[in-house]
């Protein structure tokens, strides 16, 4: 397997432009999260999905911010319109199920470097 | 909901010393800490974890202890090498969750 994939793996853009990120998680498992990584923040949980399924979206910081998963194998993160505050690294991560154990590592994938200018 | 505290924020060692990374946590229902290594410009990896029943785990150089009572944890890495330099984060996850929360992060610099 190849991992998690996730493009573009970098992103200049303008202030009100969309930005839209992708991620491909590792085939079989069920759960995603999107983060986003800043100096001032550290790693911040956005969202994440279980089966394709929104669980929790209470890191997800404004309205402009929104995220989906049509299937199993893709996922998408779009801020519209973005704004210099949300230049970041934001990073996709999946993991297996584990039944009624403890969670399973998670998978991260190379993360995309976005500016926004 | 968790709260993880992790220090110290950087950590400069000369190569052979050992380092040692502590993190807190604030809910007892805690049972899952993994530690993840980021290397500069790459993506986080988990290098080792530890479950709630059992109070100290290592793999060669790297081992991390678990005191449930002082809801604390530690990351302890003996004969550091260069290539150790990284940041390391810590996480807790709360039973029955699967939203890890994560300490802000450790910056370790070994000096050859």
């Amino acid at each position: 397997d190849a991992g998690v994939i996730q493009s573009p793996r970098h992103e200049v853009t303008e202030m009100g432009q969309e930005v839209t990120l992708r991620c491909k998680p590792i085939s079989g498992h069920d759960y995603l999260f999107w983060y986003r990584q800043t100096m001032m923040r550290g790693l911040e949980l956005l969202i994440y999905f279980n089966n394709n399924v929104p669980i929790d979206d209470s890191g997800m910081p404004e309205d402009r911010f929104s995220a989906k998963m049509p299937n199993a194998s893709f996922s998408t993160l779009k801020i519209q319109p973005s704004e210099p505050r949300d230049s970041a690294v934001y990073f996709c991560a999946s993991s297996p199920e584990s039944g009624t154990g403890p969670p399973r590592e998670q998978f991260f994938g190379p993360g995309t470097r976005l500016t926004v200018l | 909901g968790e709260n993880v505290e992790q220090h110290p924020s950087t950590l400069s060692v000369q190569e052979g010393d050992s380092a040692v990374i502590k993190c807190t946590y604030s809910d007892s229902a805690s049972n899952y800490f993994p530690w993840y290594k980021q290397e500069l410009g790459k993506r986080p990896q988990l290098i080792i974890d530890i479950r709630s029943n059992v109070g100290e785990k290592k793999d060669q150089r790297i081992a991390v202890t678990l005191n449930k009572t002082a809801k604390h944890f530690s990351l302890h890495i003996t004969e550091t090498q260069p290539e150790d330099s990284a940041v390391y984060f810590c996480a807790a996850s709360i039973r029955g969750s699967y939203i890890p929360t994560f300490g802000r992060g450790t910056s370790l610099i070994v000096h050859p």
